[in-house]
């Protein structure tokens, strides 16, 4: 069975940093783009980047562009987002999610990591 | 940067009901346009990609159309557990992607 399993809840303070896991299993882990989606709270969802976890390049959303780094371990199967700079605005769950039927859908997704950002 | 823009932004419907949901793109991306679903407290679940594929388990009342920047979900007769909101996705030519505002369909 095709799983991505998230790290839980953190909770932080605004300027911090977060990194959140996301680990694979069920599918060769370099064979498929890894994205991460952010939903803050009553909102709609924002693709926020992806990771080829082949050759660890990566492609990211202009709005985060410079505030988020997302890399790829293939020693473990896991996918990593990074966002620095923290504010109140980050509050959110944050997905990931892969692609195996087409580059372009996204239809496997982790079970979401909620991240709180409050003083 | 694409836009993508979701029509209605609430549909209010009774179950047996057909279910017409617009999805308009600011630019032509691709035709790898997707449709998800979610309800509250979970991850978005997969409907259709390629803009009329239905993904894997996805009941045959489900059905996507439209190319360039018009694309359209329908379903045939709502369920009572298709009360939830949808959302489409559309990938650019730099591999960037996009998702509209959602549309809730809602019980009449």
């Amino acid at each position: 069975e095709v799983q991505l399993v998230q790290s839980e809840t953190e909770v932080t303070k605004p300027g911090a940093t977060v990194k959140i896991s996301c680990t694979v299993s069920g599918y060769t882990f370099t064979d498929y783009y890894l994205h991460w989606v952010q939903q803050s709270p009553g909102k709609g969802l924002e693709w926020m980047g992806l990771v080829d976890p082949e050759d660890g390049e990566t492609t990211y959303a202009e709005k985060f562009q410079g505030r988020v780094a997302i890399a790829a371990d293939t020693s473990t199967d896991t996918a990593y987002l990074e966002l620095r700079s923290l504010r109140s605005e980050d509050t959110a769950v944050y997905y990931c999610a892969t692609s195996t039927v087409s580059t372009d859908a996204f239809d496997i997704w982790g079970q979401g990591s909620l991240v709180t950002v409050s003083s | 940067e694409i836009v993508l823009t979701q029509s209605p932004a609430t549909l209010s419907l009774s179950p047996g009901e057909r279910a017409t949901l617009s999805c308009r793109a600011s630019q032509s991306g691709s035709n790898y346009l997707a449709w998800y679903q979610q309800k509250p407290g979970q991850a978005p679940r997969l409907l259709i990609y390629d803009a009329s594929t239905r993904a894997t388990g996805i009941p045959a009342r489900f059905s996507g159309s439209g190319s360039g920047t018009d694309f359209t979900l329908t379903i045939s007769s709502l369920e009572p557990e298709d009360f939830a909101l949808y959302y489409c996705q559309l990938r650019s030519k730099r591999l960037t992607f996009t998702f509209g505002p959602g549309t809730k369909v809602e019980i009449k």
